[in-house]
């Protein structure tokens, strides 16, 4: 089952706009991950954020966490072409002698339009 | 190789007959986990492997599916008896090591899209 849920399911923007999609999860993770997938691809690892850290950058993408809330989000600068894809957020959960296993949420479609 | 390699691409099978997915990882990477992602979904777990010992396998659907990796590099992913239902894309990702405190990410490979007719 899906643990987490995106917001929105789906966003479509103006090339150079920025973009803020939204997870929200359920139970305590180890840490929480963003990957991009494009149109018959597999997923490429954007960022990883640990439970103790409340912000991360990588080039235009920012992530925050609030443990507090469950809830994630990245934020996209300056978005381009190259970015319509669909971002998921997983967390990561230590489970059974200390495996760590990921639950994917449902997926945000962003479209970036020329 | 220098990413996760899986083959075929795209599979399409009758229903009832039998499947063997593949799974080549990235080199020396310890842990490998198997996915089920429906259209529209986000990539479910099916199961995880620490080098050849399978040590989760609580997301197979069903009895009918089984998953290997007996030299702890190439993982096969069979379906016996395959349903509709089964139609899915079946992503493999590895990591480089299977400790709780390694925050890791997965590296997956462009996936099987299995069609059953």
């Amino acid at each position: 089952s899906q643990q987490g849920e995106e917001d929105p399911q789906a966003l479509s923007i103006q090339e150079g706009e920025n973009a803020t999609m939204n997870c929200s999860y359920k139970t305590s993770i180890n840490n929480l991950q963003w990957y991009r997938q494009n149109s018959g691809r597999g997923l490429v690892h954007l960022i990883l954020i640990r439970s103790n850290e409340r912000e991360k950058h990588s080039g235009r993408l920012r992530v925050t966490l609030d443990t507090s809330k469950k809830s994630s989000s990245l934020l996209i600068t300056a978005s381009r072409a190259a970015d319509t894809a669909s971002y998921f957020c997983a967390t990561a959960h230590i489970y059974n002698f200390g495996n760590e296993k990921l639950t994917f949420g449902t997926g945000t479609r962003l479209t970036i339009i020329p | 190789g220098a990413g996760v390699s899986q083959s075929p691409r795209y599979k399409v099978a009758k229903r009832g007959q039998d499947v063997a997915l593949r799974c080549d990882p990235i080199s020396g990477h310890v842990s490998l986990f198997w996915y089920q992602q429906a259209l529209g979904q986000g990539p479910e777990f099916l199961t995880y492997f620490q080098n050849e010992a399978q040590l989760d396998k609580s997301g197979l659907p069903s009895d009918r599916f089984f998953a290997e990796r007996p030299e702890g590099s190439v993982s096969t992913l069979k379906i016996q008896r395959t349903q509709q239902e089964d139609s899915a894309v079946y992503l493999c990702a590895s990591s480089p090591t299977g400790t709780p405190s390694s925050n890791q990410p997965q590296h997956f490979g462009d996936g099987t899209r299995l069609s059953i007719l």
